[in-house]
This record gives structure tokens, C-alpha cells and sequence, in this order.
């Protein structure tokens, strides 16, 4: 079954980091682009970056650059994503998402459920 | 930055009811135009890509149209499970960015 499976919900105290995973089925891991985008509470979509787990290569939002990693583990067709530094404003449901086209990134095709992190002290 | 301007921000309207919603970029984004759908407490639903290719098995009564730097989504006789929000998304340049949503109710 081609389905991308997120880890459950986190609460964080500001200043902590959190790691969240995307566990991936059914479609040559290696092939496609991944993505991650947060939605805070109420608002919209934002884009945060992407892995392209045959090379490695990422490619951040230049407000995550120096707080966001995202890596890959291809044994297990997992992506992960980490987030530093947390403050209130990263409070928000985090997504994962396949790319559509095979080894490039053109539009998020295959969503995570998303996985809500909460930062509060 | 892109900057996405999606209008209107909401709108009602009735089953079997023809919508459009625009989006419009702040600069040329060529046809690197994306749609999404959004029911409350779900994960975005991939529509349609490159601003008039129909993903598949997203129905027919979904159509886009546009580009350069403006683009329309439109949902032609309105279903109840169509009662959500949409989006539009450049992936010309990075950071890829979204327009801020149109929630599209029952009137």
C-alpha cells in the first residue's frame, strides 16, 4: 500500500529540539523527492523544505536554515525531519509529502496524516 | 520570496453550483502551479499540478487553467464532499510558497 505514516504527537518545552519521522510503503523510496510542511494553528500551509534521498541533497526555506535537518534512513524508508531552538510560533501540525514526478521536485503529491508539536513551558 | 494571492478568501455556495478561485503570483511562475484540497483536521489532497494537469482520480469536475502569473481553479457542479479549503502553490523557485487559502462553504 503506497502511504507515507508519521510519528505521534510531541510537547516540547521551548528551547528543545524535536524530531519527527515519516515512514514510507509501497513506492521506490530512493525515487522521489520528500518534503515537509507545517500548518500552525487556524492558518495555512507553509513550505519548509526538502531531501532528495538518493543524493542526500536538501534544500531549506531560508527562515529554517540553521534550525531544520532533514535526513533520510533508506533501510528503513523513513524521513525525518528535526527542529531546533523550538519557541511558541513552531507550535503546529508538521506534514510529510512525497513528491509527484520521479527525481525532481515539482508538487506534493503523497501526504503524511501529520504530526501535531506542541511548544509550551 | 513569491508572494501567492488567493482570492477570494472565502466564499458560500450551493450543491451543483459552479466556483472559481484565483491565485495570483507576485512574479512569473511559467505553469509551476499546484492545487490542493484541505477538509478540516486532514492532510492536504493533491489536485492538480502544472496548473492544468488533473491528478489522477481527482474528478473531472476539477479544472485549472492559467499561467505566468495568474491562475484559476475551477469546480464545476459542486459536490458535498467539495465543502473545504483550497490552496495554490508555486514550485517555480524556492522557498516554495502557498497562497493563504480559500474556504469554500455551504451556503
Amino acid at each position: 500500500q503506497v502511504q507515507m505514516v508519521q510519528s505521534g504527537a510531541e510537547v516540547k518545552r521551548p528551547g528543545a529540539s524535536v524530531r519527527v519521522s515519516c515512514k514510507s510503503s509501497g513506492f521506490g523510496f530512493t525515487s522521489y523527492y520528500f518534503h515537509w510542511v507545517r500548518q500552525a494553528p487556524g492558518q495555512g500551509l507553509e513550505w519548509m523544505g526538502w531531501i532528495d534521498p538518493h543524493s542526500g541533497g536538501t534544500n531549506y526555506g531560508l527562515r529554517f536554515q540553521g534550525r531544520v535537518a532533514m535526513t533520510t534512513d533508506s533501510s528503513l524508508r523513513t524521513v525525518y525531519m528535526e527542529l531546533t531552538n523550538l519557541t511558541s510560533d513552531d507550535t503546529a501540525v508538521y506534514f510529510c509529502a512525497r513528491d509527484v514526478i520521479v527525481a525532481s521536485p515539482n508538487a506534493l503529491y503523497l501526504w503524511g496524516q501529520g504530526t501535531l508539536v506542541t511548544v509550551s513551558s | 520570496d513569491i508572494q501567492m494571492t488567493q482570492s477570494p478568501s472565502s466564499l458560500s455556495a450551493s450543491v451543483g453550483d459552479t466556483v472559481t478561485i484565483t491565485c495570483r503570483a507576485s512574479q512569473y511562475i511559467n505553469t509551476n502551479l499546484n492545487w490542493y484540497q484541505q477538509s478540516p483536521g486532514q492532510a492536504p489532497k493533491f489536485l492538480i499540478f502544472f496548473a492544468t494537469g488533473l491528478q489522477i482520480g481527482v474528478p473531472s469536475r476539477f479544472s485549472g487553467s492559467g499561467s505566468g502569473t495568474d491562475f484559476t481553479l475551477t469546480i464545476t457542479s459542486l459536490q458535498p464532499e467539495d465543502f473545504a479549503t483550497y490552496y495554490c502553490q508555486q514550485s517555480f523557485s524556492v522557498p516554495w510558497t502557498f497562497g493563504r487559502g480559500t474556504k469554500v462553504e455551504i451556503k
